[in-house]
């Protein structure tokens, strides 16, 4: 079985512009996070969906948004980006029931110039 | 103060050591608390996964929860270069979003 699969691996950006990210999480899994980690942090909480529905958010600007489609997977979007948001985008799948592991995708890495 | 504290090393160990990791926690609602290791520049991989209190072991790790404490450990027995990488705790409330501490980084030399 494939794991989560995240698009593209890395990516350059120049200031004030907008960036899409990819994420398929495993087969079965409805619900699909997003975190976002710079360098000697530990990963901080950007968004979760369930079922195509926000069920949380993190402490972001409105730059940062996002979306589930039927299919379960999803979309990051930043608009207006800043050097600032130079980091690794993660995507983790969940399931549900007892066993709520997470799993990551490989990530993205953006860098802002 | 953060929810979830870790000690970010680096912790360098001759090779054959016990490895211990720890974080603290300030949030009792936390129920579900994961071990993650990490390479350079790659995403998380799953370790150990523990609901509630309690231990868990899965070949040469263990993971131990006691939440009357707030302090979550992982240890690695007879560690190996190849454990060399960084080691995130992670803990949730629930479905709930994740909260990491910020990793701590082991060496082990051959």
């Amino acid at each position: 079985d494939a794991g989560v699969t995240q698009s593209p691996t890395h990516l350059i950006k120049t200031r004030g512009q907008h960036v899409t990210l990819r994420c398929s999480p495993i087969s079965g899994h409805k619900s699909v996070s997003w975190y976002q980690q710079v360098l000697g942090q530990g990963p901080q909480f950007i968004f979760q969906y369930y079922e195509k529905e926000e069920r949380g958010r993190g402490n972001f600007p409105d730059r940062f948004s996002a979306r589930q489609f039927p299919n379960y997977s999803s979309e990051l979007n930043v608009n207006a980006l800043l050097l600032g948001d130079s980091a690794l985008y993660l995507c983790a799948s969940r399931g549900t029931g007892r066993d709520t592991e997470a799993f990551f995708g490989q990530g993205t890495r953006l860098t802002v110039v | 103060q953060k929810e979830v504290e870790q000690d970010p090393g680096p912790l360098s160990v001759p090779e054959g050591a016990i490895v211990s990791l720890n974080c603290t926690y300030s949030n009792s609602a936390f129920q579900y608390f994961m071990w993650y290791r990490q390479y350079s520049r790659k995403g998380p991989e799953l370790l150990m996964y523990t609901y509630s209190s309690g231990n868990k072991e899965d070949g040469r790790f263990t993971a131990q929860v006691d939440k009357s404490s707030k302090y979550i450990s992982l240890f690695i027995r007879d560690s190996q270069p190849s454990d060399s990488a960084t080691y995130l705790c992670a803990m949730s409330r629930g479905f709930q979003k994740l909260v990491f501490g910020t990793g701590t980084r082991l060496l082990v030399s051959p």
